[in-house]
């Protein structure tokens, strides 16, 4: 079965930082594109990065462009959201994402959520 | 960037009816196209990619259609459990955003 299982949200100030991890399990973690998406509570769903299977290709929204950093480690089936330079407007369940390559559409989709982890920003 | 719309934004429908869902995108996606349902308090799930090919495990009830820049959900007879919020979500280009959403609620 496959898990994802995030940890590290909770409250911080506008301005300051929080690492969120995702420890996955259930399948090969090292073979797969991994996401981080959000959903302010209350509102739509948005995709914040991804990274590929080795790390070498990484893609933010532009509101997270030189605030965050997505990392992985392959070895620890981890997958990690550094945020800093915390806003407001950055509160919002982070997921972390499973993506799958499906020959039959020649495309990646997100096959697989975690519950996710609340950071809320506020003062 | 590309721009995706849902209509309607609220459905309003019974059991044993039949829900049609549009996506709409402000540029040509191909069939680079996901549809998700989310229900609170439960991780997104995925119903549809490639703009008509059924996910794993997802019933046959549940099937989507279009290309380009116009899609369709459909439900073609609602059970109690599939009242939740539909998302589309276009993989075509980056930044890879999902539509607003559409709400089916219980009439």
């Amino acid at each position: 079965e496959v898990l994802l299982v995030e940890s590290g949200g909770g409250l911080v100030q506008p301005g300051g930082s929080l690492r969120l991890s995702c420890v996955a399990s259930g399948f090969d973690f090292s073979n797969h594109w991994m996401t981080w998406v959000r959903q302010v509570p209350g509102k739509g769903l948005e995709w914040v990065a991804n990274i590929k299977q080795d790390g070498s290709e990484k893609w933010y929204v532009d509101s997270v462009k030189g605030r965050f950093i997505i990392s992985r480690d392959n070895a620890k089936n981890s997958l990690y959201l550094q945020m800093n330079s915390l806003r407001v407007e950055d509160t919002a369940v982070y997921s972390c994402v499973r993506e799958m390559y499906y020959y039959d559409s020649v495309g990646y989709y997100a096959d697989h959520w975690g519950q996710g982890t609340l950071v809320t920003v506020s003062s | 960037e590309i721009v995706l719309t849902q209509s309607p934004a609220t459905l309003s429908l019974s059991p044993g009816e039949r829900a049609t869902l549009s996506c709409r995108a402000s540029q040509n996606v191909g069939r680079y196209l996901a549809w998700y349902q989310k229900k609170p308090g439960q991780a997104p799930r995925l119903l549809v990619y490639g703009a008509s090919n059924r996910a794993t495990g997802v019933p046959a009830r549940f099937s989507g259609s279009g290309s380009g820049t116009d899609f369709t959900l459909t439900i073609s007879s609602l059970e109690p459990e599939d009242f939740a919020v539909y998302y589309c979500h276009q993989r075509y280009s980056w930044p890879l955003p999902f539509g607003p959403g559409t709400k089916v609620d219980v009439k």
